[in-house]
């Protein structure tokens, strides 16, 4: 069975950062691109991030370009989103998904409060 | 960016009626390899999305064949029918041919 859990999220000061993980198991990791959405409260899916399997190439959203690192760590099986300078605007749940083109599967998501 | 453009906003349905949601792509999402990654997904109340269609037609692994996608081009359906209080919830339709991927605006499919 698929399972993404994220952790790491939680309140954090406007310009401070916050590191976002992502445990996958049920499938081979290193098979896969993986992927950051979010989701301001009340509002709809915004995509953030991909990467390839191999972590070589990484696409973002031009909001967060320079300011977010998506990575992963294949030997651990964990995807991970680097947030600095962190704004009000990236208050949202973060869900970690599998790349397939199409998202496939989700993780619980993990919620990211910037607020002074 | 590709802007996909969702409608209706709201849906009222019956339940055991049928349901069609539009998602409408300002370009082709047709891929230089043939394939249009046109997806969508529904999310119910307090939990993440879940994939129902994948490339405008292929039902997920577990997805009853009450939902069907079809479309081409630019232009897009999602028809459930025999709605159960089980399909209730926000559906999205997302584009995964250009990078940046993007979603459509959201359709609240509600009870009447």
């Amino acid at each position: 069975e698929v399972q993404l859990v994220e952790s790491g999220g939680g309140l954090v000061q406007p310009g401070r950062s916050l590191k976002l993980s992502c445990a996958a198991s049920g499938f081979t990791f290193s098979n896969y691109y993986m992927a950051w959405v979010r989701q301001a409260p009340t509002k709809g899916l915004e995509w953030v991030a991909s990467i390839t399997n191999s972590g070589g190439s990484t696409y973002y959203r031009d909001s967060v370009k320079g300011r977010f690192t998506i990575s992963r760590d294949n030997a651990k099986s964990t995807l991970y989103l680097q947030m600095d300078s962190l704004r009000s605007e990236d208050t949202a749940t973060y869900y970690c998904t599998r790349d397939r083109g199409s998202l496939d599967y989700w993780g619980q998501g993990v919620m990211v409060t910037v607020s002074s | 960016d590709v802007v996909m453009t969702q409608t209706p906003v709201s849906l009222p349905v019956s339940l055991g009626g049928q349901a069609s949601i539009s998602c409408r792509s300002s370009q082709s999402l047709v891929h230089s390899n043939g394939n249009t990654y046109l997806h969508w997904y529904l999310q119910k109340p307090g939990q993440s999305p879940q994939l129902l269609i994948y490339r405008v037609s292929n039902r997920f692994s577990g997805v009853p064949d009450r939902f069907s996608g079809s479309g081409s081009g630019t232009d897009f359906t999602l028809k459930i029918s025999r709605v159960e209080p089980e399909d209730l919830g926000d559906y999205y339709c997302l584009q995964s041919t250009h990078f940046p991927r993007t979603f459509g605006g959201g359709t609240k499919l509600e009870l009447k």
